[in-house]
Protein backbone atom coordinates (compact mmCIF):
# COMPACT_ATOMS: atom_id res chain seq x y z
CA UNK A 1 0.00 0.00 0.00
CA UNK A 2 1.13 3.40 -0.49
CA UNK A 3 2.65 5.10 2.27
CA UNK A 4 4.44 8.46 2.79
CA UNK A 5 6.49 8.96 6.15
CA UNK A 6 7.73 11.88 6.89
CA UNK A 7 10.57 13.01 9.41
CA UNK A 8 9.57 14.48 13.45
CA UNK A 9 8.84 17.42 14.98
CA UNK A 10 11.21 20.23 14.64
CA UNK A 11 12.09 23.09 16.96
CA UNK A 12 13.99 26.31 15.27
CA UNK A 13 14.49 29.54 16.13
CA UNK A 14 14.13 32.65 13.76
CA UNK A 15 16.35 32.85 10.54
CA UNK A 16 17.35 28.92 10.71
CA UNK A 17 16.97 26.53 8.18
CA UNK A 18 14.86 23.20 8.42
CA UNK A 19 14.85 20.29 6.35
CA UNK A 20 12.00 17.70 6.46
CA UNK A 21 11.89 14.39 4.71
CA UNK A 22 9.39 12.61 2.88
CA UNK A 23 9.73 8.65 2.21
CA UNK A 24 7.66 7.23 -0.38
CA UNK A 25 6.95 3.26 -0.09
CA UNK A 26 4.30 0.84 -2.25
CA UNK A 27 4.53 2.78 -5.56
CA UNK A 28 6.79 3.33 -8.69
CA UNK A 29 8.11 6.45 -6.79
CA UNK A 30 9.37 7.99 -9.83
CA UNK A 31 6.21 7.73 -11.66
CA UNK A 32 4.45 10.61 -9.86
CA UNK A 33 5.16 14.26 -8.45
CA UNK A 34 5.29 14.94 -5.04
CA UNK A 35 4.15 18.53 -3.41
CA UNK A 36 4.51 19.84 -0.32
CA UNK A 37 1.60 22.01 1.26
CA UNK A 38 1.40 24.14 4.88
CA UNK A 39 -1.46 24.18 7.70
CA UNK A 40 -0.35 26.86 10.42
CA UNK A 41 -2.20 26.14 13.39
CA UNK A 42 -6.09 26.56 13.59
CA UNK A 43 -6.08 27.99 10.10
CA UNK A 44 -6.15 26.27 6.23
CA UNK A 45 -3.76 24.25 3.47
CA UNK A 46 -1.41 26.48 2.08
CA UNK A 47 0.31 24.93 -1.21
CA UNK A 48 4.18 25.29 -1.03
CA UNK A 49 5.29 23.62 -3.62
CA UNK A 50 6.60 20.25 -6.15
CA UNK A 51 8.88 18.42 -7.09
CA UNK A 52 9.15 15.48 -9.76
CA UNK A 53 11.14 12.49 -7.87
CA UNK A 54 11.74 11.69 -12.21
CA UNK A 55 13.71 14.44 -13.12
CA UNK A 56 14.20 16.61 -10.21
CA UNK A 57 12.35 19.70 -11.29
CA UNK A 58 10.65 21.56 -8.94
CA UNK A 59 8.33 24.61 -8.64
CA UNK A 60 7.44 27.22 -5.85
CA UNK A 61 4.76 29.19 -5.01
CA UNK A 62 5.80 33.18 -5.52
CA UNK A 63 5.52 33.52 -1.72
CA UNK A 64 8.54 30.97 -1.32
CA UNK A 65 10.40 31.73 -3.75
CA UNK A 66 14.32 32.09 -2.88
CA UNK A 67 13.76 30.40 0.96
CA UNK A 68 12.82 26.99 -0.04
CA UNK A 69 13.81 24.04 -1.89
CA UNK A 70 13.11 20.57 -2.87
CA UNK A 71 14.96 17.81 -3.86
CA UNK A 72 15.16 13.74 -3.97
CA UNK A 73 17.03 11.40 -3.19
CA UNK A 74 16.28 8.31 -5.86
CA UNK A 75 17.83 5.57 -4.65
CA UNK A 76 15.82 6.06 -0.98
CA UNK A 77 12.78 7.35 -2.51
CA UNK A 78 13.06 10.10 -0.38
CA UNK A 79 11.96 13.64 -1.63
CA UNK A 80 12.91 16.54 0.79
CA UNK A 81 11.70 20.04 1.45
CA UNK A 82 14.14 23.03 2.74
CA UNK A 83 12.83 26.25 4.04
CA UNK A 84 15.61 28.74 5.12
CA UNK A 85 15.27 32.39 7.05
CA UNK A 86 12.58 30.89 9.20
CA UNK A 87 9.88 33.39 10.42
CA UNK A 88 7.28 32.67 13.47
CA UNK A 89 4.88 32.79 10.62
CA UNK A 90 6.33 29.34 9.33
CA UNK A 91 4.95 27.70 12.51
CA UNK A 92 2.95 24.93 10.66
CA UNK A 93 2.53 21.33 9.93
CA UNK A 94 4.11 20.45 6.72
CA UNK A 95 2.90 17.33 4.72
CA UNK A 96 4.11 15.51 1.59
CA UNK A 97 1.07 14.99 -0.73
CA UNK A 98 1.85 12.84 -3.74
CA UNK A 99 0.45 14.45 -7.17
CA UNK A 100 1.65 16.46 -9.55
CA UNK A 101 0.90 20.11 -10.59
CA UNK A 102 -2.08 19.53 -12.39
CA UNK A 103 -3.34 16.89 -10.53
CA UNK A 104 -5.19 16.04 -7.51
CA UNK A 105 -3.04 14.78 -4.33
CA UNK A 106 -4.19 11.22 -3.74
CA UNK A 107 -1.62 10.19 -0.89
CA UNK A 108 -0.51 12.37 2.33
CA UNK A 109 2.54 11.96 4.66
CA UNK A 110 1.40 12.36 8.32
CA UNK A 111 2.75 15.81 8.77
CA UNK A 112 5.70 17.41 10.52
CA UNK A 113 5.39 20.58 12.50
CA UNK A 114 7.92 23.28 12.53
CA UNK A 115 7.67 25.62 15.57
CA UNK A 116 9.75 28.59 14.89
CA UNK A 117 10.46 30.77 18.25
CA UNK A 118 12.91 32.29 20.01
CA UNK B 1 -3.81 32.99 -8.57
CA UNK B 2 -7.45 31.76 -8.46
CA UNK B 3 -9.02 32.22 -5.13
CA UNK B 4 -11.63 29.96 -3.87
CA UNK B 5 -14.57 30.68 -1.75
CA UNK B 6 -16.18 27.91 0.37
CA UNK B 7 -19.25 28.43 1.85
CA UNK B 8 -20.74 28.41 4.45
CA UNK B 9 -17.75 28.51 6.79
CA UNK B 10 -19.46 26.33 9.39
CA UNK B 11 -22.49 23.86 8.46
CA UNK B 12 -24.68 22.18 11.95
CA UNK B 13 -26.27 19.74 11.18
CA UNK B 14 -27.46 16.18 12.39
CA UNK B 15 -26.98 12.64 11.63
CA UNK B 16 -28.74 11.34 8.85
CA UNK B 17 -28.79 14.82 7.01
CA UNK B 18 -27.80 15.79 4.25
CA UNK B 19 -25.12 18.53 3.47
CA UNK B 20 -24.16 20.90 1.00
CA UNK B 21 -20.86 22.71 0.45
CA UNK B 22 -20.11 25.19 -2.29
CA UNK B 23 -17.34 26.81 -3.46
CA UNK B 24 -16.94 29.01 -5.87
CA UNK B 25 -13.73 30.33 -7.73
CA UNK B 26 -12.57 33.43 -8.74
CA UNK B 27 -12.20 32.72 -12.15
CA UNK B 28 -13.99 29.81 -14.20
CA UNK B 29 -11.94 26.44 -14.31
CA UNK B 30 -12.28 23.08 -15.94
CA UNK B 31 -14.19 20.60 -13.85
CA UNK B 32 -11.28 18.24 -14.64
CA UNK B 33 -9.26 20.49 -11.90
CA UNK B 34 -11.22 20.43 -8.47
CA UNK B 35 -11.36 17.96 -5.73
CA UNK B 36 -12.61 17.94 -2.10
CA UNK B 37 -10.75 17.23 0.77
CA UNK B 38 -11.75 15.69 4.33
CA UNK B 39 -9.47 16.68 7.33
CA UNK B 40 -10.54 15.39 11.02
CA UNK B 41 -8.45 17.03 14.09
CA UNK B 42 -4.45 15.98 14.08
CA UNK B 43 -4.84 13.89 10.79
CA UNK B 44 -3.65 15.13 6.89
CA UNK B 45 -6.20 15.59 4.90
CA UNK B 46 -8.37 12.77 2.37
CA UNK B 47 -9.08 12.83 -1.22
CA UNK B 48 -12.38 12.42 -1.59
CA UNK B 49 -13.55 13.78 -4.80
CA UNK B 50 -10.93 14.67 -8.04
CA UNK B 51 -12.09 15.88 -11.44
CA UNK B 52 -15.04 17.99 -9.51
CA UNK B 53 -17.17 14.47 -9.19
CA UNK B 54 -14.74 11.28 -8.86
CA UNK B 55 -14.57 9.57 -6.37
CA UNK B 56 -11.54 8.41 -4.93
CA UNK B 57 -10.43 4.81 -4.08
CA UNK B 58 -12.72 3.62 -0.91
CA UNK B 59 -15.00 7.05 -1.07
CA UNK B 60 -18.36 5.94 0.19
CA UNK B 61 -21.08 6.81 -2.28
CA UNK B 62 -23.16 9.35 0.04
CA UNK B 63 -20.29 11.93 -1.21
CA UNK B 64 -21.28 13.20 -4.57
CA UNK B 65 -19.27 15.93 -6.18
CA UNK B 66 -20.86 17.79 -9.29
CA UNK B 67 -20.42 21.50 -10.59
CA UNK B 68 -18.67 23.55 -13.62
CA UNK B 69 -17.11 27.10 -14.25
CA UNK B 70 -16.90 28.88 -11.54
CA UNK B 71 -19.76 26.66 -8.93
CA UNK B 72 -18.79 23.33 -7.35
CA UNK B 73 -20.89 21.35 -4.78
CA UNK B 74 -20.07 18.55 -2.66
CA UNK B 75 -22.87 17.01 -1.16
CA UNK B 76 -23.21 14.46 1.77
CA UNK B 77 -26.27 12.14 1.71
CA UNK B 78 -27.13 10.78 5.02
CA UNK B 79 -24.15 12.20 7.52
CA UNK B 80 -22.21 9.99 9.16
CA UNK B 81 -20.87 10.50 12.42
CA UNK B 82 -17.56 10.20 10.81
CA UNK B 83 -18.25 12.57 8.39
CA UNK B 84 -18.34 14.94 10.91
CA UNK B 85 -14.69 17.06 10.04
CA UNK B 86 -13.95 20.17 7.80
CA UNK B 87 -13.83 19.87 4.38
CA UNK B 88 -11.41 21.77 1.63
CA UNK B 89 -11.89 22.36 -2.11
CA UNK B 90 -8.46 22.65 -4.53
CA UNK B 91 -8.06 23.50 -7.67
CA UNK B 92 -5.00 22.04 -10.01
CA UNK B 93 -6.09 24.18 -12.71
CA UNK B 94 -3.03 26.59 -12.82
CA UNK B 95 -0.07 27.30 -10.53
CA UNK B 96 -0.08 27.88 -7.44
CA UNK B 97 -2.62 25.20 -6.70
CA UNK B 98 -4.87 27.12 -4.33
CA UNK B 99 -7.55 25.50 -1.66
CA UNK B 100 -10.25 26.87 -0.21
CA UNK B 101 -10.87 28.41 3.53
CA UNK B 102 -12.96 24.77 4.04
CA UNK B 103 -16.46 24.22 5.96
CA UNK B 104 -16.33 22.74 9.04
CA UNK B 105 -19.78 20.68 9.29
CA UNK B 106 -20.25 20.22 12.98
CA UNK B 107 -22.98 18.09 14.94
CA UNK B 108 -26.14 20.22 15.66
Amino acid sequence: QVQLVQSGAEVKKPGASVKVSCKASGYTFTAYDMNWVRQAPGQGLEWVGWVSPKTGNAGYAQKFQGRVTMTRITSISTVYMELTSLRSEDTAVYFCARGGAGSWDDFWGQGTLVSVSS
Amino acid sequence: DIVLTQSPGTLSLAPWDRATLSCRASQSISSSYLAWYQQKPGQPPRLLIYAASNRATGIPDRFSGSGSGRDFTLTINGLDPEDFAVYYCQQYAGSPKTFGQGTKVEIK
